[in-house]
């Protein structure tokens, strides 16, 4: 089955620097990776996702990089606020069309925004 | 955009009783939906794949006799801890898949915002 591993475990930054988390997979056929934000006390919520078939995406502050080859994919978050403090997973999954997309989640990093 | 709810937020109970979280799909139908247990400090774990009009689809370790998962409509999936332990004490988060949105037509995954159970 699909294993993920995240690094790092925690990470403090100060406000306004940017934060990276990375993860690496291990199927090959994984083809969506999405990212999620979870505070304390409550589920999990999706903050980027990126598929297979391209190499980066970006959304604000918020950008996903992917490389198949080497199976790893990346969080960068810059101009981090105190905000952004949370756990942050990464997950992998691979599927087609009708089948039950199950996640595989990495272990979590805690990101401490200082002020 | 899509939500997902989870009740109680919080329940607590004696050892030996059972307990119920419901998962609702709010503006979405959802033939599938997921149950994770996590941890303090730890990562989602998969419990169970829930499937609307069937049976659900356990992870490996985990009881399907302790952990009964009802799907019994397309907006709805309950989990009930039965005869619960201290040891069943943990965070409880069920996820739901709007197929009309993501990937393949296979949906993005939205969570619920968690079932912190205690047992005493």
């Amino acid at each position: 089955g699909e294993n993920v591993e995240q690094h790092p475990s925690t990470l403090s930054v100060q406000e306004g620097d940017s934060a990276v988390i990375k993860c690496t997979y291990s199927d090959s056929a994984s083809n969506y990776f999405p990212w999620y934000k979870q505070e304390l006390g409550k589920g999990p919520q999706l903050i980027i996702d990126i598929r297979s078939n391209v190499g980066e995406k970006k959304d604000q502050r918020i950008a996903v990089t992917l490389n198949k080859t080497a199976k790893h994919f990346s969080l960068h978050i810059t101009e981090t606020q105190p905000e952004d403090s949370a756990v942050y997973f990464c997950a992998a999954s691979r599927g087609s069309s009708g089948s039950a997309r199950q996640l595989t989640f990495g272990s979590g990093t805690q990101l401490t925004v200082l002020p | 955009g899509a939500v997902v709810s989870q009740h109680p937020s919080r329940v607590i109970c004696k050892s030996g009783t059972s307990v119920k979280i419901e998962c609702r799909s709010l503006d979405f139908q959802a033939t599938t939906m997921f149950w994770y247990r996590q941890f303090p400090k730890k990562s989602l774990m998969l419990m169970a794949t829930s499937n609307e009009g069937s049976k659900a689809t356990y992870e490996q370790g985990v009881e399907k006799d302790k952990f009964l998962i009802n799907h019994a409509s397309l907006t709805l999936s309950t989990l009930t801890v039965t005869s619960a332990h201290p040891e069943d004490s943990s965070f409880y988060i069920c996820s739901a898949r709007d197929p009309s949105r993501g990937f393949f037509n296979t949906g993005e995954l939205f969570f619920g915002e968690g079932s912190r159970l205690t047992v005493l």
